[in-house]
């Protein structure tokens, strides 16, 4: 069964400062991996996504995610935060066995905080 | 605009007293998910519908049904609901092939008391 795992519950960083959010998952094969944000009382938006190729993954609001297969991880990093970044982000695994769309699994989010 | 949408955003009940959730999607995708998102749990999977009439469970199902007569709609329904389905809940689509990244709805905070 696939899983993931985020270490950090929260993280605080000062506006400017770059950011690295941990994400490690457990699948057999290659999987399919996501970033989603969600900001205070809206819904989740996508942050970007892997599932072959280069395992740098550049996405939108200026994150990337690299993908590590043999350490299992999909950390999340950008060079210089803002304060509208403050959100709680997910980390998410599905299975790319099926050929498919098929259940995402999430991890249980890492809440940013940004200090002025 | 593509879109998924939830109804009611908000909604206060008492326990055993039926209610449906709605939601709709306009992207005619195939799959359609709803999760429900607990403090330090994560999003966890409810349902889920791979295509008309094709249900089947998540990871937590129990004290709910799904329906899924149209590719459109996947209403949520909470027969007898008791204060531990008091949760934020989320539907989601996505296009049937490939990694294709889910579409949430914006939320449906629900309170059982």
């Amino acid at each position: 069964a696939q899983s993931v795992t985020q270490p950090d519950i929260h993280i605080t960083v000062s506006e400017g400062a770059s950011l690295e959010l941990r994400c490690n998952y457990s699948y057999g094969a290659t999987p399919y991996l996501f970033w989603y944000v969600q900001s205070p009382g809206q819904g989740l938006q996508l942050l970007l996504k892997y599932f072959s190729g280069d395992t740098l993954v550049q996405g939108i609001k200026g994150f990337e995610a690299e993908f590590k297969r043999s350490q299992s991880s999909f950390n999340l990093r950008k060079p210089s935060v803002h304060w509208s970044d403050a959100a709680e982000y997910f980390c998410a695994v599905g299975a790319s066995n099926t050929g498919t769309a098929s259940k995402l699994t999430f991890g249980t989010g890492t809440r940013l905080q940004v200090t002025l | 605009e593509a879109q998924v949408t939830q109804n009611p955003r908000y909604l206060i009940t008492v326990t055993g007293k039926k209610l449906t959730v709605t939601c709709s999607q306009n992207m005619n995708h195939e799959y359609m998910s709803w999760y429900r998102q607990d403090p330090g749990l994560g999003l966890r999977q409810i349902y889920y519908s791979m295509n008309v009439e094709v249900t089947d469970k998540g990871d937590v199902p129990e004290g709910y049904k799904v329906s899924r007569k149209e590719k459109r709609n996947f209403p949520l329904i909470l027969e007898s609901p008791s204060p531990n389905q008091t949760s934020l809940y989320f539907c989601a689509s996505s296009s049937h092939r490939g990694p294709n990244e889910q579409y949430f709805g914006p939320g449906t905070r629900l309170t059982v008391t």
